[in-house]
């Protein structure tokens, strides 16, 4: 069965330092994994995904993460973060092998990026 | 091009009562996915529709949840005999290509809440 965990509800950071929104998951063969953010009163929008190839995946508004398959890992990750990039984040993974279509999400990590 | 929309955005109901969520996809997209986002949970997937085909409804909670798409286009979720534990954001999603690898667009939601 298909899982995806996001081990911090919360992640704080400063303006301009790095940030890091952690991600694990579990899947029968290769997995497809995805990024959302989702902003208050807002649906959730698109960051970026992995499919296939290179493991470092760059997406929307600066953000990037990278696959580690020993690790079983998806971090999200941006160089320098900026106020506007509060909001909250969701993990998600679909298998390739089984076919499925629907999205397996983990619960969020709300990031607060303090001035 | 339109988003994915949802109507209403805010439903309140008294318990026992059914309830119809609207879900209109962005054109051209052929597959339709509706979530459900409980207080403190991650995205719970409900069901799914793809062009003609038998729907997916391997994540609905009860019989009392039904969703039909009709014409390929717009969908209607339908929860009968609502219960407070039904209260929650309902998520409604297109993406374009049938494969897990695609990217999916949310609507804005609708938040449920049963008295």
């Amino acid at each position: 069965a298909q899982s995806v965990a996001q081990p911090e509800d919360q992640v704080n950071v400063a303006e301009g330092n790095p940030l890091t929104v952690k991600c694990t998951y579990s899947v029968s063969g290769n997995p497809y994994l995805f990024w959302y953010v989702q902003y208050p009163n807002r649906g959730l929008q698109f960051l970026l995904k992995y499919i296939t190839g290179d493991n470092l995946v760059k997406g929307s508004y600066g953000f990037e993460a990278e696959f580690n398959k020993s690790q079983t890992s998806f971090h999200l990750k941006k160089p320098s973060a900026l106020v506007s990039d509060s909001a909250l984040y969701f993990c998600a993974v679909s298998a390739v092998q089984t076919g499925a279509n629907n999205l397996f999400f983990g619960t969020g990590t709300r990031l607060t990026v303090i001035p | 091009g339109a988003g994915v929309s949802q109507s209403p955005s805010n439903k309140v109901t008294e318990k026992g009562k059914d309830v119809e969520l609207r879900c209109d996809p962005i054109s051209g997209h052929t597959a339709l996915y509706w979530y459900r986002q409980s207080l403190g949970q991650g995205l719970e997937f409900l069901i799914y529709f793809q062009g003609n085909s038998a729907p997916d409804k391997s994540g609905l909670p009860s019989d009392r949840f039904s969703a039909e798409r009709t014409g390929g286009s717009v969908s209607t979720l339908t929860i009968q005999r609502t219960q407070q534990e039904d209260s929650a954001v309902y998520l409604c999603a297109s993406s374009l290509r049938r494969e897990g690898a695609g990217e999916q667009f949310f609507g804005p939601g609708t938040r449920l809440t049963v008295l």
